[in-house]
């Protein structure tokens, strides 16, 4: 299995609080990505990074931030939790190369559960 | 908005049997790829297949992709219970292919 550790793997937390997740990696891979799963979504990107201090937003990101300042860590950032935000989110890396040319190699998910 | 649509939502055949599963997506391709998610875990990078192939093999995997229909279809051969898991596919999307975008996955149940 690749190495990715996603913490914390559960966390309950009330709305308008703010929340962190993390996303660690010893692959030394350049690319990361954040995703959420939803019923009748599937997995959407959130945001994804290209490298140290390089982010980008994906489909879904109003509500969200990002943070890379090592390689190994991509931070995940909920301002102000809300209840739509409720969801399982998962942590994703891959190597450099053309992305279509690469798998995504995948934690196994942070359950957030906001009330 | 889903780059890749999967067919059918749910599926649930006997141990041994073939399951076929397929994809529908949008716009043009470089690549696509097939993931598998077991309940509770992340998902799990199965094969990929680039634009000018046209099948491929794994295992009892089999790949098809059909660029001029905008389809693929996910073979599993001989199924077992071990099989069952959601399915997904991936595309490759926006400037770079830097992203994928993934349909909503198929749900395969293998009863015994």
């Amino acid at each position: 299995d690749a190495g990715i550790t996603q913490s914390p793997r559960h966390k309950v937390t009330e709305t308008g609080t703010p929340v962190t997740l993390r996303c660690h990696q010893t692959e030394n891979h350049r690319y990361m990505y954040w995703y959420r799963q939803d019923p009748g979504h599937g997995l959407r990107l959130i945001h994804y990074s290209y490298g140290v201090k390089d982010t980008d937003k994906g489909e879904v990101s109003d509500g969200y931030s990002v943070s890379r300042s090592k390689t190994e860590d991509f931070l995940l950032t909920l301002e102000s939790a809300t209840s739509s935000q409720t969801s399982v989110y998962f942590c994703a890396i891959r190597d450099s190369g053309p992305g279509g040319n690469q798998p995504q190699h995948f934690g196994d998910g942070t359950r957030l559960s906001i009330l | 908005s889903q780059q890749g649509e999967e067919d059918p939502q749910a599926l649930s055949i006997q141990e041994g049997e073939n399951a076929t599963m397929n994809c529908s997506y949008k716009t043009s391709i470089n690549n696509l790829q097939w993931y598998r998610q077991n309940s509770g875990r992340g998902l799990v990078h199965l094969i990929l297949i680039r634009s000018n192939e046209r099948e491929k093999h794994s295992g009892r995997l089999r790949v098809t992709l059909d660029t001029s229909k905008k389809s693929s279809s996910l073979l599993i051969t001989a199924s077992r219970a071990a099989d069952t898991a959601s399915y997904f596919c991936a595309t490759d999307a926006g400037e770079g292919a830097q992203k994928l975008v993934f349909g909503q996955g198929t749900r395969l149940t293998i009863n015994p």
